[in-house]
């Protein structure tokens, strides 16, 4: 897979937007960007997934740069609820299989 | 709830004793897979199965582990003379063969091996 770096933690207040970065330099032209999230004693939860265009859906926001090096994921409205481990993935082996680093550890404080 | 389903939740065995795990996928996916989680780590991907073909196994999974999808519906994980390294939560996922890296995870199996 490709390699992909994240910060290992970050806070955000309650009801400000959560921006997410993730470099994946190495990404070839037709890798897909995915996340996934994880809360706490729960499994893993895929959030949203992209090429090279921004992506929107119930969750969140993708935002991936011209160049594909790197993409942010955006939780407009951060609750208490989205405190979790999030995972960017740029998953390329056949068989699908997940490759999932060390994430970013998000804590949406009051 | 039409989710992805394991059983059980919580399992705990004295070394050396065989368990086995269920995973019930989503019934319109055909594929299936199986991560390992030890605590502070990501999830490790074990092995998956495209309908009840097993088409690959992570080098993690060590002959002392098997797994099964006999029908193409649920699957079976045995872990045979467990390790207190075996202590894990083991995690299931399905998908649909053409959207295969949207992977939906069920709560997982917390094995506690004394």
């Amino acid at each position: 897979d490709a390699k992909t770096t994240q910060p290992p933690s970050m806070d955000c207040a309650e009801g400000r937007a959560a921006n997410l970065p993730c470099n994946h330099s190495t990404i070839s032209g037709n890798e897909y960007v995915y996340w996934y999230r994880q809360i706490h004693s729960q499994g893993p939860q895929y959030i949203i997934h992209g090429l090279k265009n921004n992506e929107t859906n119930e969750m969140a926001s993708l935002i991936i740069t011209e160049d594909r090096k790197s993409s942010t994921l955006i939780l407009p409205h951060a609750t208490l609820r989205d405190t979790a481990v999030y995972y960017c993935i740029v998953p390329w082996a056949a068989g699908n299989k997940l490759t999932f680093g060390g994430g970013t550890r998000v804590l949406v404080k009051p | 709830d039409t989710g992805v389903s394991q059983d059980p939740r919580h399992k705990i065995t004295k070394r050396g004793q065989n368990v086995t795990f269920r995973c019930d996928p989503i019934s319109e996916h055909n594929r299936l897979y199986w991560y390992r989680q030890t605590l502070g780590q990501g999830p490790e991907f074990l092995t998956y199965f495209q309908n009840e073909a097993q088409l690959e196994k992570s080098r993690l999974l060590s002959d002392r582990f098997s797994a099964e999808r006999p029908k193409g519906s649920f699957s079976t994980l045995e872990i045979q003379r467990t390790e207190q390294g075996d202590s894990a939560m083991y995690l299931c996922a399905s998908s649909h063969r053409d959207r295969g890296y949207e992977q939906y995870f069920g709560p997982g199996t917390r094995l506690t091996v004394t």
